[in-house]
Protein backbone atom coordinates (compact mmCIF):
# COMPACT_ATOMS: atom_id res chain seq x y z
CA UNK A 1 0.00 0.00 0.00
CA UNK A 2 1.76 3.34 -1.36
CA UNK A 3 -0.57 5.67 1.13
CA UNK A 4 -2.00 7.43 -2.10
CA UNK A 5 -6.18 6.56 -2.29
CA UNK A 6 -8.32 6.94 -5.55
CA UNK A 7 -11.73 7.25 -6.18
CA UNK A 8 -13.94 5.76 -7.49
CA UNK A 9 -12.13 2.38 -8.26
CA UNK A 10 -14.26 2.23 -11.75
CA UNK A 11 -16.44 4.41 -13.50
CA UNK A 12 -18.95 3.55 -16.46
CA UNK A 13 -20.13 6.35 -18.11
CA UNK A 14 -21.61 7.50 -21.23
CA UNK A 15 -19.94 9.81 -24.01
CA UNK A 16 -20.44 14.01 -23.26
CA UNK A 17 -20.68 13.51 -19.90
CA UNK A 18 -18.42 14.82 -17.34
CA UNK A 19 -16.69 12.81 -14.44
CA UNK A 20 -14.48 13.90 -11.40
CA UNK A 21 -11.36 11.49 -10.07
CA UNK A 22 -10.33 12.29 -6.60
CA UNK A 23 -6.87 11.61 -5.57
CA UNK A 24 -5.60 11.77 -1.62
CA UNK A 25 -1.67 11.94 -1.43
CA UNK A 26 0.27 10.43 1.05
CA UNK A 27 0.53 12.22 4.39
CA UNK A 28 2.78 15.01 4.37
CA UNK A 29 3.47 14.78 0.40
CA UNK A 30 3.02 17.86 -1.47
CA UNK A 31 2.79 17.11 -5.07
CA UNK A 32 0.41 15.20 -6.66
CA UNK A 33 0.91 13.96 -10.12
CA UNK A 34 -2.07 12.51 -13.02
CA UNK A 35 -1.26 10.03 -15.13
CA UNK A 36 -3.45 8.25 -18.04
CA UNK A 37 -2.50 4.79 -19.40
CA UNK A 38 -3.66 3.52 -22.26
CA UNK A 39 -2.98 0.67 -24.41
CA UNK A 40 -1.82 2.67 -27.96
CA UNK A 41 -0.47 5.81 -25.83
CA UNK A 42 0.95 4.45 -22.38
CA UNK A 43 1.61 5.82 -19.37
CA UNK A 44 1.62 9.97 -20.12
CA UNK A 45 1.86 12.34 -18.14
CA UNK A 46 -0.98 14.95 -17.54
CA UNK A 47 -0.43 17.46 -14.84
CA UNK A 48 1.79 18.24 -11.51
CA UNK A 49 0.17 20.09 -8.68
CA UNK A 50 2.45 21.64 -5.14
CA UNK A 51 0.79 22.59 -2.64
CA UNK A 52 -2.23 23.94 -4.66
CA UNK A 53 -0.23 25.43 -7.72
CA UNK A 54 0.03 24.33 -10.90
CA UNK A 55 3.59 23.29 -11.79
CA UNK A 56 3.79 21.40 -15.35
CA UNK A 57 1.39 20.25 -17.73
CA UNK A 58 1.72 17.55 -20.03
CA UNK A 59 -0.95 16.05 -22.75
CA UNK A 60 -3.62 16.94 -21.07
CA UNK A 61 -6.60 17.98 -22.94
CA UNK A 62 -8.38 21.02 -22.90
CA UNK A 63 -11.22 19.16 -21.65
CA UNK A 64 -9.76 17.95 -19.07
CA UNK A 65 -8.68 19.80 -15.73
CA UNK A 66 -7.12 19.22 -12.16
CA UNK A 67 -7.21 21.25 -9.36
CA UNK A 68 -5.07 20.74 -5.67
CA UNK A 69 -7.16 21.64 -2.40
CA UNK A 70 -5.67 22.91 0.73
CA UNK A 71 -5.77 20.18 2.25
CA UNK A 72 -3.68 18.85 -0.72
CA UNK A 73 -6.63 16.44 -2.28
CA UNK A 74 -6.80 16.61 -5.90
CA UNK A 75 -9.35 16.17 -8.20
CA UNK A 76 -9.14 15.42 -12.56
CA UNK A 77 -12.13 16.55 -14.15
CA UNK A 78 -12.83 15.06 -17.42
CA UNK A 79 -15.68 16.59 -19.65
CA UNK A 80 -17.45 16.25 -23.28
CA UNK A 81 -16.16 12.27 -22.78
CA UNK A 82 -15.10 10.51 -25.80
CA UNK A 83 -14.93 6.95 -26.61
CA UNK A 84 -10.89 7.90 -26.64
CA UNK A 85 -10.80 8.86 -22.74
CA UNK A 86 -11.39 5.26 -21.98
CA UNK A 87 -8.17 4.49 -19.94
CA UNK A 88 -6.85 4.28 -16.38
CA UNK A 89 -6.01 7.20 -14.44
CA UNK A 90 -3.19 6.94 -12.00
CA UNK A 91 -2.39 9.85 -9.30
CA UNK A 92 0.99 9.92 -7.58
CA UNK A 93 2.84 11.79 -4.88
CA UNK A 94 6.08 13.07 -4.08
CA UNK A 95 7.59 14.93 -0.71
CA UNK A 96 8.90 17.39 -2.42
CA UNK A 97 8.27 20.36 -5.32
CA UNK A 98 11.96 18.91 -6.68
CA UNK A 99 14.35 16.45 -5.18
CA UNK A 100 15.18 13.02 -6.43
CA UNK A 101 11.98 12.44 -8.62
CA UNK A 102 10.37 9.29 -6.86
CA UNK A 103 6.64 9.00 -6.89
CA UNK A 104 4.14 6.76 -5.12
CA UNK A 105 1.42 5.75 -7.39
CA UNK A 106 -2.79 4.92 -6.43
CA UNK A 107 -4.15 2.23 -7.36
CA UNK A 108 -5.92 3.68 -10.39
CA UNK A 109 -9.61 4.76 -11.43
CA UNK A 110 -10.60 2.83 -14.64
CA UNK A 111 -12.81 4.89 -16.75
CA UNK A 112 -14.79 3.47 -19.37
CA UNK A 113 -16.97 5.22 -21.55
CA UNK A 114 -19.85 3.99 -23.88
CA UNK B 1 12.38 15.80 -25.70
CA UNK B 2 13.03 13.10 -23.14
CA UNK B 3 12.08 9.51 -23.78
CA UNK B 4 12.23 5.76 -22.61
CA UNK B 5 13.19 2.97 -24.71
CA UNK B 6 12.48 -0.69 -23.47
CA UNK B 7 13.26 -3.81 -24.80
CA UNK B 8 10.05 -5.04 -26.66
CA UNK B 9 7.68 -7.97 -25.28
CA UNK B 10 5.96 -9.84 -23.65
CA UNK B 11 9.19 -12.15 -22.16
CA UNK B 12 8.74 -15.49 -20.79
CA UNK B 13 10.73 -17.28 -18.69
CA UNK B 14 10.89 -20.42 -16.82
CA UNK B 15 11.11 -20.00 -13.01
CA UNK B 16 14.96 -19.49 -11.57
CA UNK B 17 15.88 -18.24 -14.89
CA UNK B 18 17.75 -14.99 -15.58
CA UNK B 19 16.41 -11.85 -16.29
CA UNK B 20 17.46 -9.02 -18.20
CA UNK B 21 15.11 -5.89 -19.54
CA UNK B 22 16.67 -3.59 -21.48
CA UNK B 23 16.08 -0.04 -20.90
CA UNK B 24 17.64 3.09 -22.65
CA UNK B 25 17.41 7.02 -22.15
CA UNK B 26 17.31 10.37 -24.00
CA UNK B 27 17.31 13.49 -21.52
CA UNK B 28 18.55 17.02 -21.54
CA UNK B 29 19.90 17.60 -18.13
CA UNK B 30 20.61 14.78 -15.61
CA UNK B 31 17.93 12.67 -15.30
CA UNK B 32 17.09 10.19 -11.87
CA UNK B 33 16.34 6.66 -13.06
CA UNK B 34 13.86 4.42 -11.88
CA UNK B 35 11.99 0.91 -12.59
CA UNK B 36 8.44 0.49 -11.15
CA UNK B 37 6.08 -2.47 -11.68
CA UNK B 38 2.37 -3.20 -12.20
CA UNK B 39 1.14 -6.51 -10.66
CA UNK B 40 -2.25 -6.50 -12.12
CA UNK B 41 -4.88 -5.03 -11.49
CA UNK B 42 -2.66 -2.71 -9.31
CA UNK B 43 -0.57 0.53 -8.97
CA UNK B 44 2.80 1.33 -10.06
CA UNK B 45 4.93 0.34 -7.13
CA UNK B 46 8.74 2.14 -7.28
CA UNK B 47 11.09 -1.33 -7.61
CA UNK B 48 14.10 0.30 -7.67
CA UNK B 49 15.92 3.79 -8.21
CA UNK B 50 19.10 5.29 -9.09
CA UNK B 51 20.22 9.24 -9.27
CA UNK B 52 23.97 9.46 -10.70
CA UNK B 53 25.73 7.66 -13.32
CA UNK B 54 27.72 4.59 -11.84
CA UNK B 55 24.93 4.01 -9.01
CA UNK B 56 23.94 0.52 -8.44
CA UNK B 57 19.71 0.77 -7.41
CA UNK B 58 19.28 -2.71 -5.87
CA UNK B 59 15.44 -4.32 -4.02
CA UNK B 60 14.19 -7.97 -3.78
CA UNK B 61 16.88 -9.19 -6.05
CA UNK B 62 16.40 -7.39 -8.90
CA UNK B 63 19.42 -4.25 -9.75
CA UNK B 64 19.75 -1.91 -12.29
CA UNK B 65 23.29 -0.10 -12.90
CA UNK B 66 22.85 3.94 -14.32
CA UNK B 67 25.54 3.63 -17.48
CA UNK B 68 25.82 7.51 -18.38
CA UNK B 69 28.43 6.45 -21.44
CA UNK B 70 25.97 4.03 -22.97
CA UNK B 71 22.54 5.65 -21.46
CA UNK B 72 20.92 2.76 -20.03
CA UNK B 73 19.52 1.00 -17.11
CA UNK B 74 18.83 -2.26 -18.03
CA UNK B 75 16.79 -4.21 -14.80
CA UNK B 76 18.01 -7.97 -13.72
CA UNK B 77 17.54 -10.67 -11.65
CA UNK B 78 19.53 -14.01 -11.20
CA UNK B 79 16.84 -15.91 -10.69
CA UNK B 80 12.86 -15.18 -11.40
CA UNK B 81 9.68 -16.21 -9.50
CA UNK B 82 6.27 -17.33 -10.75
CA UNK B 83 5.38 -13.94 -8.11
CA UNK B 84 7.57 -11.48 -10.37
CA UNK B 85 5.14 -12.11 -13.12
CA UNK B 86 4.28 -8.31 -13.56
CA UNK B 87 4.71 -5.56 -16.05
CA UNK B 88 7.97 -3.84 -15.77
CA UNK B 89 8.21 -0.09 -16.37
CA UNK B 90 11.95 2.00 -17.41
CA UNK B 91 11.19 5.69 -16.20
CA UNK B 92 13.72 9.09 -15.74
CA UNK B 93 12.87 12.06 -14.27
CA UNK B 94 15.10 14.53 -15.24
CA UNK B 95 16.78 17.74 -13.76
CA UNK B 96 19.08 20.65 -14.07
CA UNK B 97 22.49 20.96 -13.37
CA UNK B 98 21.82 22.40 -9.87
CA UNK B 99 20.33 18.66 -8.97
CA UNK B 100 16.80 19.93 -8.97
CA UNK B 101 13.94 17.67 -10.51
CA UNK B 102 11.25 18.42 -12.98
CA UNK B 103 9.08 16.08 -11.35
CA UNK B 104 7.47 14.09 -13.80
CA UNK B 105 7.99 10.69 -14.81
CA UNK B 106 8.79 9.81 -18.22
CA UNK B 107 8.19 6.06 -18.90
CA UNK B 108 8.92 3.55 -21.62
CA UNK B 109 6.11 1.45 -22.89
CA UNK B 110 6.40 -1.36 -20.76
CA UNK B 111 7.85 -5.25 -21.13
CA UNK B 112 5.46 -7.78 -19.71
CA UNK B 113 7.04 -10.69 -17.96
CA UNK B 114 5.49 -14.13 -17.47
CA UNK B 115 7.27 -16.62 -15.45
CA UNK B 116 6.38 -20.37 -15.47
CA UNK B 117 6.65 -23.14 -12.89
Amino acid sequence: DSGVTQTPKHLITATGQRVTLRCSPRSGDLSVYWYQQSLDQGLQFLIHYYNGEERAKGNILERFSAQQFPDLHSELNLSSLELGDSALYFCASSPRQTGVGEQYFGPGTRLTVT
Amino acid sequence: GDSVTQMEGPVTLSEEAFLTINCTYTATGYPSLFWYVQYPGEGLQLLLKATKADDKGSNKGFEATYRKETTSFHLEKGSVQVSDSAVYFCALSDKDAGGTSYGKLTFGQGTILTVHP
